[in-house]
């Protein structure tokens, strides 16, 4: 999994700043996931995105949360005006095509936020 | 209820041992199962990855479907101090393939 990268590794952040997660996915892929992970809970789908395209953002907060996956560039995850309740671990995975199921889905080492 | 249900333990075994993890999940209509392992401050691996019912063996990991009752498992023969981690179980009904749903996990200890 060390093909997908994520930076920055670690943010800390101010509560109402914003946060900007960037992933890069595995060479030859056009299919990124976002996941979050909070203390003591498991991995939550948020959002997932092709080339200028979000395809389904089912798992995405309604207000504060935005993606992105340019044509050019990383797939950015934006987190405005941040709260304590956002610190949480940030996973980008990414696939070579939507029929990747489960054994094509490689996850990058995360993003760490702390809010203070 | 949870759509995925795993007991976080902590599971603590000495070396050697097998272990047994488990899931059981809600939804008949999901039907990919995968398990990952995560280590601390680490993004999550893929370990093991089955189509319905059925057993499926890579090495020391035994990974099975029961879809009759929404269980499933992965069986780690010989354990070693290495495996410890978080093991996460997952799913998907394989439409979006990427919106898997993880239960929370089970943090595995192997003692030396």
């Amino acid at each position: 999994n060390a093909g997908v990268m994520q930076n920055p590794r670690h943010l800390v952040r101010r509560r109402g700043q914003e946060a900007r997660l960037r992933c890069s996915p595995m060479k030859g892929h056009s299919h990124v996931y976002w996941y979050r992970q909070l203390p003591e809970e498991g991995l939550k789908f948020m959002v997932y995105l092709q080339k200028e395209n979000i395809i389904d953002e089912s798992g995405m907060p309604k207000e504060r949360f935005s993606a992105e996956f340019p044509k050019e560039g990383p797939s950015i995850l934006r987190i405005q005006q941040v709260v304590r309740g956002d610190s949480a671990a940030y996973f980008c995975a990414s696939s070579p095509r939507s029929q990747g199921v489960g054994n094509t889905i490689y996850f990058g080492e995360g993003s760490w936020l702390t809010v203070v | 209820q949870k759509e995925v249900e795993q007991d976080p333990g902590p599971l603590s075994v000495p070396e050697g041992a097998i272990v047994s993890l488990n899931c059981t999940y809600s939804n008949s209509a999901f039907q990919y199962f995968m398990w990952y392992r995560q280590y601390s401050r680490k993004g999550p691996e893929l370990l093991m990855y089955t189509y319905s019912s059925g057993n499926k063996e890579d090495g020391r990991f035994t990974a099975q479907v029961d879809k009759s009752s929404k269980y499933i498992s992965l069986f780690i023969r010989d354990s070693q101090p290495s495996d410890s981690a978080t093991y996460l179980c997952a799913t998907t009904y394989g439409g979006s393939q990427g919106n898997l749903i993880f239960g929370k996990g089970t943090k595995l200890s192997v003692k030396p």
